[in-house]
């Protein structure tokens, strides 16, 4: 069964500071995914990763991928009140019938204080 | 519109009543996905359909049923609700999967079910 832990479960940072979520998990896979999600909303794709040494970037938050140590990172530059959300890591395990299946961390809650 | 749409967005309904929840997608996509969420557990896969008349259990799928007989439609069904099933329940989509490329799932925008 895959597990795909991620920690810390809950982050509160200060305006300015950096810091970095990360997600674990217990099988082989080469693609990640991270997702945002806002209270009281859906989940947006923020960033997805295929291969071993893949990193994206996407204004502060920096995500990188490493399938020797089953480990994905989101890195968090000189955090700012709008980063606030909800942070999920997913695992793709395909399979001929669900397609790209997923399983999610439990997420990171992140509040950004000024 | 175009997208993946759900109905209906909050429901409140009292234990042992059949409840359906429904979503509805524009894009053809071959998958589509059942997810539950609750604090604590993430998102967890109740149902999981690769195309019409194919559908599949996830992690969760006791106490609920799904559907499948048109691409665009995945409907979910709680036969008989339990408190335990109160949640926040995400449809989601994806193209057909290829070993070349990605296919992001698109989610949808949830819907709030309390029971009683």
């Amino acid at each position: 069964e895959l597990k795909v832990e991620q920690n810390p479960l809950f982050l509160s940072m200060q305006e300015g500071k950096n810091y970095t979520i990360y997600c674990n998990y217990s099988t082989t896979s080469d693609r990640l995914y991270w997702y945002r999600q806002d209270p009281g909303k859906s989940l947006e794709s923020l960033f997805v990763l295929l291969s071993n040494g893949a990193v994206k970037q996407e204004g502060r938050l920096m995500a990188s991928l490493d399938t020797k140590a089953r480990l994905s990172t989101l890195h968090i530059t000189a955090a700012v009140h709008d980063l606030s959300a909800t942070y999920f890591c997913a695992v793709d395990t395909w399979g001929y019938n669900a397609g790209n299946m997923l399983t999610f961390g439990g997420g990171t809650r992140l509040m950004v204080k000024p | 519109d175009a997208g993946i749409t759900q109905s209906p967005r909050y429901k409140i309904t009292e234990t042992g009543r059949q409840v359906t929840l429904m979503c509805h997608q524009t894009w053809s996509h071959s998958y589509m996905f059942w997810y539950r969420q609750d604090l604590g557990h993430g998102l967890r896969l109740i149902y999981y359909s690769a195309a019409a008349d194919i559908t599949d259990k996830g992690e969760v799928p006791d106490g609920y049923v799904v559907s499948r007989s048109k691409t665009e439609n995945f409907p979910l069904t709680l036969e008989s609700a339990t408190r335990s099933q109160t949640s926040v329940y995400f449809c989601a989509s994806s193209p057909r999967w290829s070993a070349r490329s990605y296919n992001e799932q698109f989610f949808g925008p949830g819907t709030r079910l309390t029971v009683l």
